[in-house]
């Protein structure tokens, strides 16, 4: 069975430009979360799905930053327009509930 | 807001060593769970933990919920090589939302 795929692995942009991330979860999991990694710093929660409903989006920074879920697959993450202290890696996390989360390998996501 | 301590921040220890973390939190949570990352790789479930006092053990890894709800410690014992990396305690009160350590960098030398 394939795990939590994220695309792409390594982003690199430009201040100001759009980036979209990917998120495919584990085939049969409702739970999909967004958590990121800001450079020396803890992983933070920022959003989570249930099927294609935000459940909890108290961690988004601001409104940069735009997650979607059509039709409770896969998950977008777009960050428009991109600020440098955005870089960091993003990653993706599905669940069935009170299982345990398994997480993607991440995107890398640097804005120059 | 809820906040998790671990410590050490970093470890550098022989191979064959064991290896001992804990995880501290204001606050108290439902299941405790411990993480590992390697380089360029997200976080992977070691071990989860669903009741206090509970101790529970994966291999050569073994943890505990702390009786308050408001800690855990893991321990690794005959260190190797390949337990290389970051790990995170996280807990979570609701669904499989977790809240994250800062982690603990552990190095090891053969």
């Amino acid at each position: 069975e394939a795990g939590v795929t994220q695309f792409p692995s390594h982003s690199v942009i430009e201040k100001g430009q759009t980036v979209t991330l990917r998120c495919d979860p584990i085939s049969g999991h409702d739970n999909l979360y967004w958590y990121r990694r800001v450079m020396g710093k803890e992983i933070k929660f920022l959003l989570h799905f249930v099927k294609e409903s935000k459940q909890d989006e108290s961690g988004m920074p601001n409104n940069r930053f735009l997650a979607e879920r059509t039709g409770g697959t896969y998950s977008t993450l777009k960050v428009q327009p991109a600020e440098l202290e955005d870089s960091g890696v993003y990653f993706c996390a599905s669940s069935l509930r009170g299982l345990g989360a398994f997480f993607g390998q991440g995107t890398r996501l640097t804005v120059v | 807001g809820q906040q998790l301590n671990q410590s050490p921040q970093s470890m550098f220890i022989q191979e064959g060593e064991d290896v001992s973390m804990n995880c501290t939190s204001s606050s108290i949570f439902n299941t405790w769970l411990w993480y590992k990352q390697d380089p360029g790789e997200g976080p992977v479930l070691l071990i989860a933990l669903y009741k206090a006092g509970e101790l529970t053990s994966n291999g050569r890894l073994t943890a505990q919920f702390g009786i308050t709800r408001k800690d855990s410690f893991l321990n690794i014992s005959a260190s190797i090589p390949s337990d290389v990396g970051i790990y995170f305690c996280a807990g979570s009160t609701s669904y499989d939302k977790v809240i994250f350590g800062p982690g603990t960098s552990l190095s090891v030398i053969p």
